[in-house]
């Protein structure tokens, strides 16, 4: 079954707009949430990451929110740039093995 | 600090052939992945090991699939006998699985085209 789902599949937002992207999850034993950056011909890089005792975790312009009762997590990124058109991927982790969610297509429009 | 190295970055090989990717990690990484991801998917475990040892193989295709992890360093994915379906990209990953640091890097994968 799928252990992490993630929305929107894809997303167009105007340059200097918010970016937000959805991710659900099921099991509680997950204890890491990383989001990684993937753009065309390249491998998945690392962005952001949050573990659950925290609710929010902040790095310049990317932001995670943690709804640890909801079982959500989300990734807000601000002020979006063209240079932010890629896909996002959401993942959880438990004991170092990691369930990555199906993707989502951001488009930042100039 | 050099990143996660796979080769070769593009392959093309008709069904029934088979093909190996290889894998170098990060220096001093003692966790490595294989990762299969379909366009428009995301990546889906196919094996993690541990220095030199199998954790979770439980998605490998065993019948056409192996891998192997050679003195718990560089890796090898084997497949054969390819078939259509096999065409994906196939990520190595590493982590250095200390003090519960969960970091994982990805290499730039293999694009495998099954004809």
């Amino acid at each position: 079954q799928q252990q992490v789902k993630q929305s929107p599949q894809s997303l167009i937002v105007q340059k200097g707009g918010i970016s937000i992207i959805n991710c659900a999850y099921e099991n509680t034993a997950f204890d890491y949430f990383p989001w990684y950056q993937q753009f065309p011909g390249k491998g998945p890089a690392l962005l952001i990451a949050i573990r659950p005792d925290v609710s929010e975790k902040k790095e310049g312009r990317f932001t995670i929110s943690f709804n640890k009762s909801a079982k959500q997590f989300s990734l807000h990124i601000m002020d979006s740039q063209p240079g932010d058109s890629a896909t996002y991927f959401c993942a959880a982790s438990n004991f170092n093995k990691f369930y990555f969610g199906s993707g989502t297509k951001l488009n930042v429009k100039p | 600090e050099a990143g996660v190295a796979q080769s070769p970055r593009y392959k093309i090989i008709e069904k029934r052939q088979s093909v190996a990717f290889w894998c170098n990690p990060i220096s001093g990484h003692a966790t490595l992945y294989w990762y299969q991801q379909i366009l428009g998917q995301g990546p889906k475990l196919l094996i993690q090991f541990q220095n030199n040892g199998v954790v979770d193989d439980s998605q490998l295709p065993k019948d056409r699939f192996s891998a192997e992890r050679l003195k718990g360093v560089d890796s090898t994915l084997k497949i054969q006998p390819a078939k259509l379906e096999d065409s994906a990209v196939y990520l190595c990953a590493s982590s250095l699985f200390a003090q519960k640091n969960y970091e994982q890097y990805f290499g730039p994968g293999t694009r495998l085209t099954v004809t």
